[in-house]
């Protein structure tokens, strides 16, 4: 099993383009996130979702969009990038139930210059 | 609204015991995870508390009190390689919403 991939690994955009980042997950996980991280933020969860066709908005939204298609796919998207989402981009699956933990993708380093 | 409170950086000497504390005021409460990070990867689990008490799994033990809002993260016999972030993540109740602490830089010094 692959786990939780995240693609790409590192991306350069200027200011104003568009991107997508992939979450692809194995796992037949319901639930699905993406967090960034800043230094000395932790983890801030951008938005989330709790099954296939269904999207929610977590603490930091404003500037993205996700969509979740396919159970195992959990895309988000920026549509005009800003210098202020330079970030580590990390997405997470787990199964339902609030016991259980989150299975962490790699990780994609994104700089907006 | 939602607040989880860490102390940013904690320095303890190997083979000691540190206590890194996480506060929160959520909305939903729903149990309460603590999560190890290095430097460059991804975090990684360590405990999960729902009730009230100590659980305690080697080396490492969480607490919980939900009336005070209060966990803690007790790291023993600290080695050089439990330097790395702590992060302390509360399950709001609302279906599956998971917020993150800022987390605990500790570093373990010989």
């Amino acid at each position: 099993n692959a786990g939780v991939t995240q693609t790409p690994k590192f991306r350069v955009l200027k200011t104003g383009q568009s991107m997508t980042l992939l979450c692809a997950q194995d796992m037949n996980h319901e639930y699905m996130y993406w967090y960034r991280q800043d230094p000395g933020m932790g983890l801030r969860l951008i938005h989330y979702s709790v099954g296939e066709g269904t999207t929610a908005k977590g603490e930091v939204p404003d500037g993205y969009n996700v969509s979740r298609l396919k159970k195992q796919n959990f895309l988000l998207g920026l549509e005009s990038a800003a210098p202020s989402q330079t970030s580590v981009y990390f997405c997470a699956s787990r199964p339902t139930g609030p016991n259980e933990k989150l299975f962490f993708g790699s990780g994609t380093q994104l700089s907006v210059l | 609204g939602q607040n989880i409170d860490q102390p940013t950086e904690m320095t303890a000497t190997e083979g000691a015991i540190v206590q890194i504390n996480c506060t929160y005021q959520t909305s939903g409460f729903n149990g309460l995870f603590w999560y190890q990070q290095h430097a460059g990867e991804a975090p990684t689990f360590l405990s999960y508390n729902v009730l009230d008490g100590l659980e305690e799994k080697g080396r490492f033990s969480s607490f919980l009190s939900r009336s005070k809002g209060y966990s803690y993260l007790l790291l023993k016999e600290l080695q050089m390689k439990d330097s790395a972030s702590y992060l302390c993540a509360v399950n709001d109740n609302q279906g599956g919403k998971l917020i993150f602490g800022q987390g605990t830089e500790l570093s373990v010094k010989p």
